[in-house]
């Protein structure tokens, strides 16, 4: 298995412009999972989906994220306009429903918005 | 709102030698799972060991183990002949079970970085 897939796995862009983000999760898992962490605020949770609904999206910053998950095997997390204090290392983790808390987790995309 | 609170921003422990960690949470669920991920220079969250809060017994996985004192909200992890390889950013989280007992988000705490010196 290739594990969980994230691209780009490093974006540089400027301010104003629109990210995108990508995901691919382990083939099989029900549950998938937007992290972001930066150096002031740590590892905090964005959105989680299972079966491709949001479950929970309360930690989604503002208007300017979005993210969505057509179907199983692929997500996206959308800035738009990105800032820089949205530069951090976002993850995506995905687990299966029986497998409570085992997340695997992407190797992350560090973004910087300049 | 569940908080996790790691108190050591940073450890040091020679090679082969034993290091513990300290966790401490705060929640009002009854319902719940306490883990521990490794972040090595990779970046790539690696999770460690996991912790059912029903299960009293102490979680094991090789040369890591937990002490979890429920009643002092603490969870505490221990290595056990450090290796080089131990390196890394550890995270103490807590999450939550529904009453479907299906899963729900990860809360971290700021994490420990250790470092194995020879």
């Amino acid at each position: 298995d290739a594990g969980v897939i994230q691209s780009p796995r490093h974006e540089v862009t400027e301010m104003g412009q629109e990210v995108t983000l990508r995901c691919k999760p382990i083939s099989g898992h029900d549950y998938l999972f937007w992290y972001r962490q930066t150096m002031m605020r740590g590892l905090e949770l964005l959105i989680y989906f299972n079966n491709n609904v949001p479950i929970d999206d309360s930690g989604m910053p503002e208007d300017r994220f979005s993210a969505k998950m057509p179907n199983a095997s692929f997500s996206t997390l959308k800035i738009q306009p990105s800032e820089p204090r949205d530069s951090a290392v976002y993850f995506c983790a995905s687990s299966l429903v029986g497998t409570v808390g085992e997340q695997y987790f992407g190797p992350g995309t560090r973004l910087t918005v300049t | 709102a569940q908080t996790v609170t790691q108190s050591q921003p940073e450890m040091s422990v020679q090679e082969a030698e034993t290091v513990t960690l300290s966790c401490t949470y705060d929640t009002s669920e009854s319902n719940y799972y306490l883990f521990w991920y490794k972040q090595p220079p990779s970046r790539q969250m690696i999770l460690v060991i996991r912790q059912e809060a029903y299960k009293q017994q102490n979680a094991t996985e090789n040369r890591f183990s937990v002490n979890f004192q429920k009643a002092a909200k603490s969870f505490s992890l221990k290595i056990s002949d450090s290796q080089l390889g131990d390196t890394a950013m550890y995270f103490c989280a807590f999450m939550k079970l529904k009453l479907t007992g299906t899963a729900s988000k990860l809360t971290f705490g700021t994490g420990t970085r250790l470092q194995v010196t020879l």
